[in-house]
């Protein structure tokens, strides 16, 4: 297995640009995660999605995120307009939920180092 | 609100010695992950707790699980170089949810 595949590896835009990263869970995983890691803050989750159903987005820091999940194998994450306070590393994560109660772990991708100007 | 606390937070330790990283949650919870980051690198899953009481090891690792404490345990034995990364505890928000919450992470350097 690859693995959850990450897209691009490496971001650099400027204020004001649109981003999107990609994300292409584990094959089989029915939870996808999207986390932000910084100095100041740790690793912080953004959202998850259950069977491509958002069902936490309290981490979304603002209206400039969102992200979606159009189909099992495909998520993205968007930030429009992107300001240089985003700059950080961006992992994606899926897991295999069995029942209501997940005890499988999370398999983390490589991550998007993220750098806005 | 779940909060997760590790310490310490840097541990510099020479090849050979034992040590423990703690991990501390105010809420009570059904499960307990640990993960190894090495620098510049994407998160490793070590262990899941799901227990009272749980124990599990590999290598020079041990992890162990109290949930009436809410404390776990990351034990370090007989240290080498190969283990110097961060490590971090993470947290299930409640029974059946999916949402982790992650500890600031221990940031491990083995000294030879």
């Amino acid at each position: 297995d690859a693995g959850v595949i990450q897209s691009p590896r490496h971001e650099v835009t400027e204020m004001g640009q649109e981003v999107t990263l990609r994300c292409k869970p584990i094959s089989g995983h029915n939870s996808l995660f999207w986390y932000r890691q910084t100095m100041m803050r740790g690793l912080e989750l953004l959202i998850y999605f259950n069977n491509n159903v958002p069902i936490d987005d309290s981490g979304m820091p603002e209206d400039r995120f969102s992200a979606k999940m159009p189909n099992a194998s495909f998520s993205t994450l968007k930030i429009q307009p992107s300001e240089p306070r985003d700059s950080a590393v961006y992992f994606c994560a899926s897991s295999l939920a069995l029942g209501g109660s997940n005890t499988d772990t999370q398999y983390f991708g490589p991550g998007t180092r993220l750098t806005v100007l | 609100e779940l909060k997760v606390e590790q310490n310490p937070l840097f541990l510099s330790m020479q090849e050979g010695k034992n040590y423990t990283i703690y991990c501390n949650y105010s809420t009570t919870s059904d499960r307990l992950y640990w993960y190894r980051q090495d620098p510049g690198k994407s998160l490793e899953s070590l262990f899941v707790l799901l227990s009272n009481g749980a124990v599990k090891q590999e290598g020079r690792l041990m992890a162990s699980l109290d949930t009436k404490a809410r404390l776990s345990t990351l034990h370090i034995t007989a240290a080498v170089h190969d283990l110097s990364a961060t490590y971090f505890c993470a947290v299930a928000s409640n029974f059946g949810n999916e949402k982790l919450t992650f500890g600031t992470g221990t940031r491990l350097t083995i000294i030879p």
